[in-house]
């Protein structure tokens, strides 16, 4: 089975622009989640998304959103972009069924600079 | 209280040597643990999930769950200089399908 990839690997962006990052998880998988990781943060989760809807949001401003197709790719997207939104973005797969027991497999990563 | 605790370490040892690295976790009603490794640079890869009470073993790993005192720990025997790197624990809680991770704590395998 192909893992999940994320297209691009590497960005570089100035402040005020927008970015959009995709990801497709594995073959079968329902459930698209999104992380963004910094050394000073570590992981911090973005949303998921199952079956093409937004099932669960973290605590990021409305600038952050993401969407997710009906063969279960998705993207993210960032506006306004501003310094502090360098980071490491990670995109986790799940069949998104096993509820508490979901086992997420992660992608690459895009890792992202604004400068 | 942090919901998910890890030492930051880095914890350092020589090669050939038992690996243990702990996590201690806030909300009693958790029901799924994971540990995943990370390599410099690199994305979370999984490891290890656990679910009930005990031990769970996996080639040179071992992942030990002890929900009355919030604990979960990973034992890496036979520890290599390829283990070196970030082990991150997360844990589901009660209702959610989405993982707390921890900060995560650096290993270093000397040889």
């Amino acid at each position: 089975k192909a893992g999940v990839t994320q297209t691009p690997r590497y960005l570089i962006k100035t402040r005020g622009q927008q970015v959009t990052l995709s990801c497709s998880p594995i073959s079968g998988h329902r459930s698209v989640s999104w992380y963004q990781q910094t050394p000073g943060q570590g992981l911090q989760f973005l949303f998921e998304y199952f079956s093409e809807t937004q099932r669960n949001k973290g605590n990021f401003p409305g600038r952050f959103s993401g969407r997710q197709f009906s063969n279960s790719r998705s993207e993210m997207n960032v506006s306004t972009l501003e310094l502090g939104d360098s980071a490491l973005y990670l995109c986790a797969s799940s069949s998104g069924w096993a509820g508490e027991y979901n086992e997420q497999f992660f992608g690459p990563g895009t890792r992202l600079t604004v400068l | 209280q942090k919901e998910v605790e890890q030492n930051s370490g880095p914890l350092s040892v020589p090669e050939g040597a038992i690996a243990s690295l702990n996590c201690t976790y806030s909300d009693r009603g958790s029901q799924s643990f994971f540990w995943y490794r990370q390599y410099s640079g690199k994305s979370p890869e999984l490891i290890m999930s656990i679910y009930s009470n005990g031990d769970k073993e996996d080639g040179r790993f071992t992942a030990q769950l002890n929900k009355a005192s919030q604990y979960v720990s990973l034992l890496i025997r036979d520890s290599q200089p390829s283990d070196s790197a970030t082990y991150l624990c997360a844990v589901n809680k009660r209702g959610s399908y989405i993982p707390t991770f921890g900060r995560g704590t650096s290993l270093i395998v000397h040889p």
